[in-house]
């Protein structure tokens, strides 16, 4: 079946510029995660939505960071004002029921690079 | 804050050694995860832990939960070439609105 998927899978732009990266999840999956990677590290929680409400959002660094997912299924992370401390590789995870007990299925990511 | 700490950061070894990586956490976890990441790909679940010294097994893997929930290792016996990648613990922290916390990874490099 259908894994979760992310696009663009790269995505080059200026600093000071606005972005948008797109998750699409598992069919079903109520719980959709965002992570941020840099390299040789692990992932870095940003935000957790259980539907449509962000149930955790205290992973975001900074107002500049913003997510929604409207009707509780694709999910929109918008990052303002790009900064080069921006890049790197940005991944949504999704999992079924309602808590962190249940596995997390990662998507490909998003390569965010800002010159 | 909380963290949780992998050590070693690199393991290089011949194929056919063993491996081991373990996983610290400064506080009690209500649960742990492992993950692989292969070179250029995704983090891919490989376990969940919740039990006070639950051990389970997955073919050459062993997968180990400590007494106070605070630590956790997994072990490969024979490694085989199949195994290289960087393998995460995720720790979910007790009573922190379960907000899941990875390690920064130990990257397994097999030499043949």
């Amino acid at each position: 079946g259908a894994g979760v998927s992310q696009t663009p899978s790269n995505k080059v732009t200026e600093k000071g510029k606005y972005v948008e990266l797109r998750c699409d999840p598992i069919s079903g999956h109520t719980a959709l995660y965002w992570y941020r990677q840099s390299l040789g590290q692990g992932p870095e929680f940003l935000i957790y939505f259980q539907g449509t409400g962000a149930a955790d959002d205290s992973g975001l660094p900074n107002d500049r960071f913003f997510a929604v997912r409207p009707e509780g299924s694709v999910s929109t992370l918008k990052i303002q004002r790009t900064e080069r401390g921006d890049s790197a590789v940005y991944l949504c995870a999704s999992s079924p029921g309602l808590n962190n007990y249940n596995e997390q299925f990662f998507g490909p990511g998003t390569r965010l690079t800002v010159l | 804050g909380q963290q949780v700490m992998q050590i070693p950061q690199y393991q290089h070894v011949q194929e056919g050694e063993d491996f081991t990586t373990y996983c610290n956490s400064s506080t009690t976890l209500s649960n742990i995860q492992w993950y692989k990441q292969r070179p250029g790909g995704h983090p891919v679940f490989l376990i969940q832990l919740v039990k006070s010294g639950e051990v389970k097994k997955q073919k050459r893997l062993t997968f180990q939960f400590g007494e106070a929930k605070k630590n956790s290792s997994l072990h490969i016996t024979a490694t085989q070439t199949t195994d290289v990648g960087t393998y995460f613990c995720a720790g979910v922290q007790w009573n922190r609105d379960d907000k899941i916390i990875f390690g920064k990874g130990t990257r397994l490099h097999i030499l043949p």
